[in-house]
């Protein structure tokens, strides 16, 4: 599985959009960018994945550049209660499941 | 609410104590997952159950085990804790077995060693 770098710390002002920024450089052709955070003293939480095209949910846009070494998931307008540890993940495709958690970026999100 | 649940939230065992730690969910998933958290680092893997199949980790200390008696509970056995053991464990679960398959944690046991 290939290797995220995040920035360690972030923040963001409340009600204005999060970008957190991951590079994968040695991402393969197989591999998925997955989007989990954790907020204190809570398990992780599902965010979003993609493979290549940008994606969108309820939570989150992923917005993966062209050539697949890094990508940007948008908080569109954030709160209080999105402050939390997101960790970007790259997973194989025959991968079982298995989460291998790099250290995150601590976004807080200020009134 | 379908859920994962892990009791108690907070555990305290002495050293070399043997302690296990609860996770149920009322998801009907396949898989469920132990991972440690350590203070201030991300959660690592300690091993997974798939239905009965159990996979342990390869660098996973053998003072590490689990069992799942049926489909809704797992549980996690730390035969002697160590000073070291002092962590958060997460329980988690997906439908299946395999990367597209979101996982869903449980709120964490925090486990103290004295």
């Amino acid at each position: 599985d290939a290797k995220t770098t995040q920035p360690t710390s972030m923040d963001c002002a409340e009600g204005r959009a999060a970008n957190l920024p991951c590079n994968h450089s040695t991402i393969s052709g197989n591999e998925y960018v997955y989007w989990y955070r954790q907020i204190h003293s809570q398990g992780p939480q599902y965010i979003i994945h993609g493979l290549k095209n940008n994606e969108t949910n309820e939570m989150a846009s992923l917005i993966i550049t062209e050539d697949r070494k890094s990508s940007t998931l948008i908080l569109p307008h954030a709160t209080l209660r999105d402050t939390a540890v997101y960790y970007c993940i790259v997973l194989i495709e025959s991968n079982t499941g298995k989460l291998i958690f790099g250290q995150g970026t601590t976004l807080q999100v200020k009134p | 609410d379908a859920m994962v649940i892990q009791n108690p939230r907070y555990q305290v065992t002495q050293f070399g104590k043997p302690v296990t730690l609860s996770c149920s969910q009322t998801l009907n998933h396949n898989v469920m997952y132990w991972y440690q958290q350590k203070s201030s680092q991300a959660p690592k893997l300690l091993f997974h159950y798939y239905d009965k199949d159990f996979n342990n980790e390869a660098d996973t200390p053998d003072n590490f085990q689990s069992r799942r008696p049926n489909t809704s509970f797992c549980f996690l056995d730390i035969r002697s804790p160590g000073l070291g053991d002092a962590a958060m464990y997460l329980c988690a679960t997906s439908r299946e077995q395999g990367l597209l398959n979101e996982q869903f944690f449980g709120p964490g046991t925090r486990l103290t060693v004295l």
